[in-house]
């Protein structure tokens, strides 16, 4: 079946920790990424997007996410994380531009 | 400028109701989709509709339903309420076609709890 994979579902990091979270996918063909954002109380926000180009994309706050097309895969990094970061972070798949499909979304805790 | 404006925030429901919910694209924006997102999980497509039309359509039943009017808001309605909708249903809109990978901006939905 087609989805979008995200494998830990909440990772616990101390502050100035790296971050990687991952994202994998199953749709063949063409495929726009993205990373979403939900900080608590807020809405949903975009992180950074892929729709070509460099595999390596560069977001907001420090963020980057590598597109590896092989892997099937879109992890998202920060080389040093901060107490503002704790949020719920979703990777998303857009298919034919009609319509995008949402992993589970992993929960970040970030301990001072 | 306001955001993605739905309404209501907060709805409460019995089983067999049905219940319709509203969505205000930002202005200027002309694409609006609907997903539903349960506890846990992340958001589920249901409708992207664009100029009016319906252009896509995610994996749920014909009790749910939506339509998007001339001033680009839209309305999504669920028939016959089961447990099971209990959810946030959030709505989004994006400045232009689907084709045009435009990002969404999502507003902050209309949690449903069905009794």
């Amino acid at each position: 079946a087609q989805s979008v994979s995200q494998h830990n579902h909440h990772v616990i990091l101390s502050e100035a920790a790296s971050l990687e979270l991952g994202c994998n996918y199953s749709y063949g063909g063409t495929v726009n990424l993205f990373w979403y954002v939900q900080y608590p109380g807020q809405h949903l926000q975009l992180l950074l997007k892929y729709f070509s180009g460099d595999p390596l994309v560069k977001g907001i706050k420090g963020f980057e996410a590598e597109f590896i097309k092989s892997k099937f895969s879109f992890n998202l990094r920060k080389p040093s994380v901060h107490w503002s970061d704790a949020a719920e972070y979703f990777c998303a798949v857009s298919i034919n531009n009609n319509d995008m499909r949402f992993g589970a979304g992993t929960r970040l805790t970030v301990k001072p | 400028d306001a955001g993605v404006t739905q309404s209501p925030t907060h709805l409460i429901k019995t089983r067999g109701q049905h219940v319709t919910l509203r969505c205000s694209p930002i202005s200027g924006h002309k694409s609006v989709s609907w997903y539903q997102q349960v506890l846990g999980q992340g958001p589920q497509f249901i409708f992207q509709y664009y100029e009016k039309e319906e252009r896509g359509r995610g994996n749920f039943p014909d009790r749910f339903s939506a339509r998007q009017f001339p001033n680009y808001s839209s309305e999504l309605n669920v028939n016959a309420l089961l447990l099971g909708d209990s959810a946030l249903y959030l709505c989004a809109s994006s400045l232009s076609s689907p084709t045009s990978n435009e990002k969404l901006f999502f507003g902050s939905g209309t949690q449903l709890s069905v009794l």
